[in-house]
């Protein structure tokens, strides 16, 4: 079946640090691959994604590479701000299998301090 | 962009009462929504998935007696909780999938609702 391991945290970085958080996955098939982020008390919003191997997805100063030979998709930004403290989430959907269904990592818990 | 709003945002009850969580797509039509639900510092569990005109399909252990999802049109599914009790208290997030073109980058994109945040007293 499918499953996604990412870094549990919490991480806790100053403002300007560079930021990894790691995440692999199993599953068969070409999966599509998603970073999500969900500020405190709200819903989920798409980071990035990447849709097939060697994609990078890169949005608001993040970035992710689709690694297919290590299974990874881990996200990175070089220099967080205290606004980017949030829960990330990495998932993947196997839409191959036709169920279209998102099965996400743990999260991972991000505080930037000033 | 896509947005899907959920109805209401909080929602306290008594124990033994039904609560009803709309989940609607704003401007686009969704054959596909999905309730989530999300203990506190654990990640999402999916619940089931809402197909419009069938009925939902449920996750291993999910009660469909307790959790009726009802997906009456491409915009609009809900989710009741019934005879609620203190332990079904939790954030529950819906998601919507907008169906595109397939192999299209946005072919199985999902977009989610703000979560509604139950607690049963």
């Amino acid at each position: 079946g499918n499953s996604v391991t990412q870094m549990e945290g919490p991480v806790t970085l100053s403002e300007e640090a560079f930021l990894t958080i790691n995440c692999t996955y199993t599953a068969t098939g070409y999966p599509s691959l998603f970073w999500y982020v969900q500020y405190p008390g709200e819903g989920l919003q798409l980071l990035l994604k990447a849709t097939k191997a060697d994609d990078k997805g890169s949005n608001k100063g993040f970035e992710a590479t689709y690694r297919k030979e290590t299974t990874s998709f881990h996200l990175e930004k070089g220099s967080v701000q205290v606004s980017d403290s949030a829960v990330y989430f990495c998932a993947l959907s196997n839409s191959g299998a036709g169920s279209y269904q998102l099965t996400f990592g743990k999260g991972t818990k991000l505080s930037v301090i000033p | 962009g896509a947005v899907v709003s959920q109805h209401p945002s909080r929602v306290i009850c008594k124990s033994g009462t039904s609560v009803k969580i709309e989940c609607r797509s704003l401007d686009f039509q969704a054959t596909t929504m999905f309730w989530y639900r999300q203990f506190p510092k654990k990640s999402l569990m999916l619940m089931a998935t809402s197909n419009e005109g069938s009925k939902a399909t449920y996750e291993q252990g999910v009660e469909k007696d307790k959790f009726l999802i009802n997906h009456a049109s491409l915009t609009l599914s809900t989710l009741t909780v019934t005879s609620a009790h203190p332990e079904d208290s939790s954030f529950y997030i819906c998601s919507a999938r907008r169906p595109g073109l397939a192999g299209g980058s946005s072919y199985n994109e999902q977009f989610f609702g703000p979560g509604t945040r139950l607690t049963v007293l």
